[in-house]
């Protein structure tokens, strides 16, 4: 089965820098990338997504880019602020296959400190 | 739309006790999903639903756990009975999948369950 591995597990940046966490999965059928950032006491949302016909997407200051060939996809956040603090989630499934599970990486703690 | 709604959002049990986690999709949602979250093990999928038919319940830790979607407005997660190592967050979460592209899963806020 599918296995998501993601890195790190905790980043610390100054406010206004960038932050790039990276997932790796093992499946080559999975073509669906979805990330979500999930704050305190609430439950995951998804922020962005991408799926495997795209190399990249961009939604003003995330970005999500894709490597089939060496099946890792990694989110970036430009000038970060203390409000993008919290724990973020990639996840891989295959798509549009109705119902297909998602499966999850074991999360990035961002901290932006002002 | 009110979103994911689950209840209770806490709970605090005694070990053997019979727990029952409820959740209301979106309306118009045909998929449903149970999560676990813990620090160890990070964000687990437990069972999901199609149109209220189990699809895949492989996620089920044990028989002790169970769960049920007796309508598309309504489902339930059981633990009977329950086990210290049962604390975590359990999250429903809900999705439309009758249009492509449309798989986004929509997360409750979760109900933390503590088993003492």
């Amino acid at each position: 089965g599918e296995n998501v591995e993601q890195h790190p597990s905790t980043l610390s940046v100054q406010e206004g820098d960038s932050a790039v966490i990276k997932c790796t999965y093992s499946d080559s059928a999975s073509n669906y990338f979805p990330w979500y950032k999930q704050e305190l006491g609430k439950g995951p949302q998804l922020i962005i997504d991408i799926r495997s016909n795209v190399g990249e997407k961009k939604d003003q200051r995330i970005a999500v880019t894709l490597n089939k060939t060496a099946k890792h996809f990694s989110l970036h956040i430009t000038e970060t602020q203390p409000e993008d603090s919290a724990v973020y989630f990639c996840a891989a499934s295959i798509s549009p296959q109705a119902g297909t599970a998602l499966i999850f990486g074991k999360g990035t703690t961002l901290s932006v400190s002002s | 739309d009110a979103g994911v709604i689950q209840s209770p959002r806490h709970e605090v049990t005694e070990m053997g006790q019979e727990v029952t986690l409820r959740c209301k999709p979106i309306s118009g949602h045909d998929y449903l999903f149970w999560y676990r979250q813990t620090m160890m093990r990070g964000l687990e999928l437990l069972i999901y639903f199609n149109n209220n038919v189990p699809i895949d319940d492989s996620g089920m830790p044990e028989d002790r756990f169970s769960a049920k979607m007796p309508n598309a407005s309504f489902s339930t997660l059981k633990i009977q009975p329950s086990e210290p190592r049962d604390s975590a967050v359990y999250f429903c979460a809900s999705s439309n999948i009758r249009e492509l592209y449309q798989e986004t899963q929509y997360f409750g806020p979760g109900t933390r369950l503590l088993v003492l």
